[in-house]
């Protein structure tokens, strides 16, 4: 069992430039969920799907788009980015609800 | 607002010696308050989970407490481990949000040998 798994590990984008996170977690978890950890802060919730074919908005979503692919996979795209999203980003998944939540290693994305 | 604040900011101790964490919140109606454990450039481990029922959990080396008449919570570490070195995140969530919890900016803990 791999768990929660994100790619890529790190990245740097120019602003105005585009690119697309992957998640994917193998404990068959109905959501899935996207955050950011900037220095000083709690980790502030992005988006989040419930279920397949769900997504909602979390406390930070502008910028940002999802998809939820299948049950397996949850992507997170930055159409074009800023030096404001320059962060940590984190992927997690539980069975369901406000259950415990299981994080990938992150990716740490640099806008310059 | 619901808040999770936690302090202090960062700690430093030797090894072998105690140690307590502690988070306050203002998170209402409250559903439950979880301990993550965060070491460097790693995504975040669930260490406890506490309802409103439990005022004391442990696991292993880590107690946490719950007072939910005063909104505070505490994770003591007993005979501190190098290893033990990561940021201690405290998550509460409330009984009308489904899906969102309300986390702490977190404790960094330096074990020093």
């Amino acid at each position: 069992n791999a768990g929660v798994t994100q790619t890529p590990k790190f990245q740097v984008l120019k602003t105005g430039q585009s690119m697309t996170l992957q998640c994917a977690q193998d404990m068959n978890h109905n959501s899935m969920y996207w955050y950011r950890q900037d220095p000083g802060m709690g980790l502030r919730l992005i988006y989040y799907s419930a279920s397949e074919g769900t997504t909602d908005k979390g406390e930070v979503p502008n910028g940002y788009n999802v998809s939820r692919l299948n049950k397996r996979e949850f992507s997170l795209r930055l159409e074009s980015a800023a030096p404001s999203q320059t962060s940590v980003y984190f992927c997690a998944s539980s069975e369901q609800g406000v259950d415990t939540q299981y994080f990938g290693p992150g990716t740490r994305l640099t806008v310059l | 607002k619901n808040q999770v604040e936690q302090s202090p900011q960062s700690l430093i101790i030797l090894e072998g010696k105690n140690c307590t964490l502690q988070c306050n919140y203002t998170v209402s109606p409250f559903s439950n308050l979880r301990w993550y454990k965060q070491d460097t450039g790693r995504g975040p481990v669930s260490l406890t989970i506490m309802t409103f029922s439990e005022n004391t959990k442990s696991n292993g080396r880590y107690t946490a407490t719950l007072d939910a008449d005063t909104k505070q919570s505490s994770l003591h570490i007993t005979a501190s481990q190098l290893s033990d070195s990561a940021s201690y995140i405290c998550v509460v969530s409330a009984k009308d949000s489904n899906y969102q919890l309300i986390w702490g900016a977190g404790t960094k803990l330096i074990i020093k040998p």
